[in-house]
């Protein structure tokens, strides 16, 4: 298995561009999440998802959307991106039985 | 609502010194509590949880957290640490029960094991 993976490792946007950050897991792992790190911040959630079809927000969800069309993949949108966005961001999975969060290496994402 | 709050951004410890990272929490509810540890420029991993029974709990790889309800903590602590524990550590908790599937993280705690 090749577990939670994170597309792009970094990427450097200018102010109003857009982009999407792609995860994907093969695990087969009903709930997914997206994560921002911030030093001294801890992580926060942005959005989540319990199932194919179904999302919700989290703790920090303005200026992102999220999607998840199929169980492997929960892509997440940059509408317009802030320099406020400069952050690291991570993707989570888990079962729906389980507790423990299997989570990406992360995306480091600077927006000038 | 959960809160977290790890007491200590930063602990600088020796070689084969015992450490204590600290952590507190918030709840109105019965709870689930998890350290998580994240080695440089890698994604998070769990260490260690408690859901439920023994109040200590243990990782494999020698640390420990106890469960103590009336002080709302779950410190980790290791007896002899290595530089191979340098990392950053966070404690998270979730609601106990049902279908919850949000995890609310403390800010961290960078550990920094010197020789």
């Amino acid at each position: 298995n090749a577990g939670v993976t994170q597309t792009p490792k970094f990427q450097v946007l200018k102010t109003g561009q857009s982009m999407t950050l792609q995860c994907a897991q093969d695990m087969n792992h009903e709930y997914m999440s997206w994560y921002r790190q911030d030093p001294g911040m801890g992580l926060r959630l942005i959005h989540y998802s319990v199932g194919a079809g179904i999302t919700d927000q989290g703790e920090v969800p303005n200026g992102y959307n999220v999607s998840r069309s199929t169980t492997e993949d929960f892509p997440l949108r940059l509408l317009s991106a802030a320099p406020s966005q400069t952050s690291v961001y991570f993707c989570a999975s888990r079962r729906r039985d389980s507790y423990e969060q299997y989570f990406g290496p992360g995306t480091r994402l600077t927006v000038t | 609502a959960q809160s977290v709050t790890q007491l200590d951004s930063q602990v600088p410890v020796f070689e084969e010194a015992p450490v204590e990272l600290r952590c507190n929490y918030s709840s109105s509810v019965s709870v689930y509590l998890f350290w998580y540890v994240q080695y440089p420029n890698q994604g998070l991993q769990l260490l260690l949880k408690y859901l439920s029974g023994s109040t200590l709990v243990e990782s494999i790889n020698g640390f420990e957290a106890e469960f103590n309800k009336s002080q709302t903590s779950f410190h980790l602590r290791k007896p002899s640490v290595h530089i191979s524990d340098t990392a950053e550590y966070f404690c998270a908790v979730s609601r106990s029960g049902g279908s919850n599937y949000k995890l609310t993280f403390g800010k961290g705690t960078l550990l920094t094991v010197n020789p």
